[in-house]
């Protein structure tokens, strides 16, 4: 059965800082792995995904996470965190071929100091 | 264009109660997801439907949980009987994408919060 852990429930960084939010999983086979932000009482909103490929990828707001099969990692980075990043993040693994169900970690919470 | 979309937003019922949580995917999408997420907890799957047909209902935590979609666009998740472990936030999710070649990525919908009392 695939699975997600997400190491850090809480992380606070300074606005203008960089961050890393820590994903392992594991799966079976080459998974599907996503990255969704979910605000105070809004839906989640996919910020990247990898599918395939270059292990690098671009998401929005200048999100970025790398796909390290060695180490069963996916962990999301940004370079420069701005204040509107306070939310929770969380990493998750799609089952290629099942219908594609979204397991999902506990998240971590961003809090951003001004 | 217009997102998924679900009502109630909010739903407080007592104990013992049946409920009916609905949800409207995008338009044309053909998958449909539902998932509960607990208070300090990523979301958990629950149901997944391929147009009409339940094509994965391994999620759903007994036989007091059931959902419809009856013409492949919008969604019932229906709770008989409610206990106060059911409260939690209840997600749609819809995917363009089939089962096969499909990618996976799904739109979420904001929730229904379930309360029960």
């Amino acid at each position: 059965a695939q699975s997600v852990t997400q190491p850090d429930i809480h992380i606070t960084v300074s606005e203008g800082a960089s961050l890393e939010l820590r994903c392992n999983y594991s799966y079976g086979a080459t998974p599907y792995l996503f990255w969704y932000v979910q605000s105070p009482g809004q839906g989640l909103q996919l910020l990247l995904k990898y599918f395939s490929g270059d292990t690098l990828v671009q998401g929005i707001k200048g999100f970025e996470a790398e796909f390290k099969r060695s180490q069963s990692s996916f962990n999301l980075r940004k370079p420069s965190v701005h204040w509107s990043d306070a939310a929770e993040y969380f990493c998750a693994v799609g089952a290629r071929g099942g219908g594609n169900k979204l397991t999902f970690g506990t998240g971590t919470q961003l809090k951003v100091e001004l | 264009g217009a997102g998924v979309s679900q009502t109630p937003s909010n739903k407080v019922t007592e104990k013992g109660k049946y409920v009916e949580l609905r949800c409207d995917p995008i338009s044309g999408h053909t998958a449909l997801y539902w998932y509960r997420q607990s208070l300090g907890q990523g979301p958990e799957f629950l149901i997944y439907f391929q147009g009409t047909g339940a094509a994965d209902d391994s999620g759903l935590p007994n036989d007091r949980f059931f959902a419809v979609r009856p013409e492949g666009s919008v969604s019932t998740l229906k709770i008989q009987r409610t206990e106060r472990g059911d409260s939690a936030v209840y997600l749609c999710a819809s995917s363009p994408y089939g089962v096969a070649g499909g990618q996976g990525e799904q739109y979420f919908g904001p929730g229904t919060r379930l309360t029960v009392t």
